[in-house]
């Protein structure tokens, strides 16, 4: 069973541009949440869907915002980038609220 | 904001001791969970154990909750170097509904050989 990929793995952009990271969960799961990961604030919930319907949203500025195709993958889109965008981008999906998340290895983004 | 808070920040024991890590949290809960995370990798989970339940094991973990104080806690029993990790705690809550899952500071735990 594939686990769940998330594409790219590394991104360096400047600072002004914008990024659409890219996550594919499990089949058969269709709720998919994002975290960001910094040394300094932990990891942090971005948003969470669900048969694509944003489900849950966490305290970042709108230039973060998702989507979730009809087949469960997701994307993340963030614009105008500021250097503290910089993070490990986390995607973890489930099959329902009382199992566990899997995660995928994440998008190391570099903002310069 | 993190809901829920790892102690101690960091722990380093010898491989074969046990390794305790506590979590405490400020609401209500249904579930709370615990991941493991290797450096700058994703997160995997380790146990879930629902508000209604004590205590849970899985193979030499060992978690414990404490609803009445808002607390958990994760016992690894003779540690091995491959445990070297930082270890995090995820509750939803308040507790109804659906909530969002958001995690604790996590526990760096060095485990030496």
């Amino acid at each position: 069973k594939a686990g769940v990929t998330q594409t790219p793995r590394y991104l360096i952009k400047t600072r002004g541009q914008q990024v659409t990271l890219s996550c594919s969960p499990i089949s058969g799961h269709r709720s998919v949440s994002w975290y960001q990961q910094t040394p300094g604030q932990g990891l942090q919930f971005l948003f969470e869907y669900f048969s694509e319907t944003q489900r849950n949203k966490g305290n970042f500025p709108g230039r973060f915002s998702g989507r979730q195709f009809s087949n469960s993958r997701s994307e993340m889109n963030v614009s105008t980038l500021e250097l503290g965008d910089s993070a490990l981008y986390l995607c973890a999906s489930s099959p329902g609220q009382v199992y566990g998340y899997t995660f995928g290895s994440g998008t190391r983004l570099t903002v310069v | 904001s993190q809901q829920g808070e790892e102690d101690p920040q960091a722990l380093s024991i010898q491989e074969g001791e046990n390794a305790t890590m506590n979590c405490s949290y400020k609401t209500s809960i249904n579930n709370l969970q615990w991941y493991r995370q290797n450096s700058g990798r994703g997160l995997v989970h380790l146990i879930l154990i629902r508000s209604n339940e004590r205590e849970k094991h899985s193979g030499r973990l060992r978690v414990t909750l404490d609803t009445s104080k808002k607390s958990s806690s994760l016992l690894i029993t003779a540690s091995r170097a491959a445990d070297t990790a930082s270890y995090f705690c995820a509750t939803d809550g308040p507790s109804g509904g659906y909530q969002k899952v958001t995690f604790g500071t996590g526990t760096k735990l060095q485990v030496i050989p």
